[in-house]
């Protein structure tokens, strides 16, 4: 019974393609986020949504959209796809903010994005 | 600008002896400090973690010490076994409860 879960696993495609990467939580959580593990293995977060509501934004391309559905479901869609966009996109969910909790996030098994 | 550091890319031990993997941080605004645990295919798996105004947490056979005036935390774990050879990875939260990731120390336990 995964507790969060993307789709695909595996993403390749050829530059300037537009490409989606859905991600689900049966957590019941209230926050989720899109991190991107690049070549040198650094996991830097994009964004945070709590209960639909975008929280964190980096620096990230307009290019890059994600897009929250309701709670549980929060999706990446990419536009004009770059070389540079190939990394592995890993999900992640947690409680609600301000509850005391230890920050705990769950993580989801990864998307191997491969532009060509 | 690296506000989390993990200085040890690699680090082998015996099975049986004490794993100990270390963590510098700059910014003194973190909230909490976590170790997540990482298979290769796999995403990153929460171990342990230990708010700012603790020095010690321990569960199990993990152990995680922070040092505020150093602003230095480890991970020890004992005895370390063949399962837990994988990327360790440290974190560490700020009030918005953005996690920011050091670059991961892979630990190989030899039988």
């Amino acid at each position: 019974d995964t507790a969060v879960s993307q789709t695909p696993k595996y993403l390749v495609t050829q530059m300037g393609n537009d490409k989606s990467i859905k991600c689900e939580q049966n957590l019941g959580h209230d926050t989720m986020y899109w991190y991107k593990q690049d070549s040198k293995k650094f996991l830097k977060i994009m964004f945070s949504y709590n209960n639909k509501e975008l929280i964190i934004n980096e620096t990230v391309p307009n290019r890059f959209s994600p897009k929250s559905p309701d709670k549980a479901h929060l999706n990446l869609h990419i536009n004009s796809l770059e070389l540079g966009d190939s990394a592995v996109y890993f999900c992640a969910s947690s409680r609600r903010r301000g509850t005391g909790s230890g920050g705990e996030q769950f993580f989801g098994p990864g998307t191997r994005l491969t532009v060509l | 600008d690296q506000q989390v550091k993990q200085n040890s890319p690699s680090l082998s031990v015996q099975e049986g002896r004490i794993s100990i993997l270390n963590c510098d941080y700059t910014n003194s605004m973190f909230d909490y400090f976590l170790w997540y645990k990482k298979y290769p295919a796999e995403g990153p798996t929460f171990l342990i973690s230990i708010s700012s105004i603790k020095d010690k947490n321990e569960d199990g056979r993990f152990t995680v010490f922070l040092n505020k005036s150093a602003k230095h935390l480890s991970l020890h774990i004992v005895p370390s076994q063949p399962g837990d050879s994988a990327v360790y990875f440290c974190a560490a939260k700020d009030g918005n409860e953005k996690l920011t990731f050091g670059t991961g120390t892979r630990l190989t336990i030899i039988p």
